[in-house]
């Protein structure tokens, strides 16, 4: 079974808006990371938030967790045409091996020029 | 950076007869990955390995086999590949001074009539 669902499955925007995705978990975490796929391509880490932080920062992603919601969103701001991938959230869970993650089914996000 | 091929990066084979896909990666990293990648499933984790000869199984390991011989290559094979097994596949390892990341190769496409 999957730890990370994303939520919306599917997100339309313009350039310039806010893009803001959603991922919930069953269990305990030592870390949740959100990673990016291009059509056609291998994911790309973007950014790791560890269990007892509650939001971060790179550039223009913002991710905030909720460990006690068992929730994690990320948001890109000011998006651009570019941005247009799928997006993934993936838990390292408190139980498994720390290097080992279960993701989620994805987000696909298409900001329209 | 670190640098992962795969190999083959597209294949079509038939039901029953066996495939192996290769993972490569250039740098000396312990943890190496196997994950198949559906629509609407994510990616989910088939085999992984934590050095030469160590490996265990993931979420979906039935129908695969895994070995790695040297830390530089990481084999999935498909004993006798099925429909149900036609996905993309892509190899990752665990990157980063505490190897928490994962860094994906570009996958490869197979397809079993």
């Amino acid at each position: 079974s999957q730890q990370g669902e994303e939520d919306p499955q599917a997100l339309s925007i313009q350039e310039g808006e806010n893009a803001t995705m959603n991922c919930s978990y069953k269990t305990s975490i030592n870390n949740l990371q959100w990673y990016r796929q291009n059509s056609g391509r291998g994911l790309v880490h973007l950014i790791l938030i560890r269990s007892n932080e509650r939001e971060k920062h790179s550039g223009r992603l913002r991710v905030t967790l909720d460990t006690s919601k068992k929730s994690s969103s990320l948001l890109i701001t000011a998006s651009r045409a570019a941005d247009t991938a799928s997006y993934f959230c993936a838990a390292a869970l408190s139980s498994g091996s720390a290097r080992q993650l279960t993701f989620g089914s994805g987000t696909q996000l298409t900001v329209l020029p | 950076d670190a640098g992962i091929t795969q190999s083959p990066r597209h294949k079509v084979t038939e039901t029953g007869t066996p495939v192996t896909l290769r993972c490569h990666q250039t740098e000396n990293h312990r943890y190496m990955y196997w994950y198949r990648q559906d629509p609407g499933h994510g990616l989910r984790l088939i085999h992984y390995s934590y050095g030469v000869k160590d490996t265990d199984k993931g979420e979906v390991s039935d129908g695969y086999s895994v070995s790695r011989s040297k830390t530089e290559d990481f084999l999935l094979t498909l004993e006798s590949a099925t429909s149900s097994q036609t996905s993309v596949y892509f190899c990752a390892i665990s990157v980063g001074t505490l190897q928490e990341t994962q860094y994906f190769g570009p996958g490869t496409r197979l397809l079993v009539l």
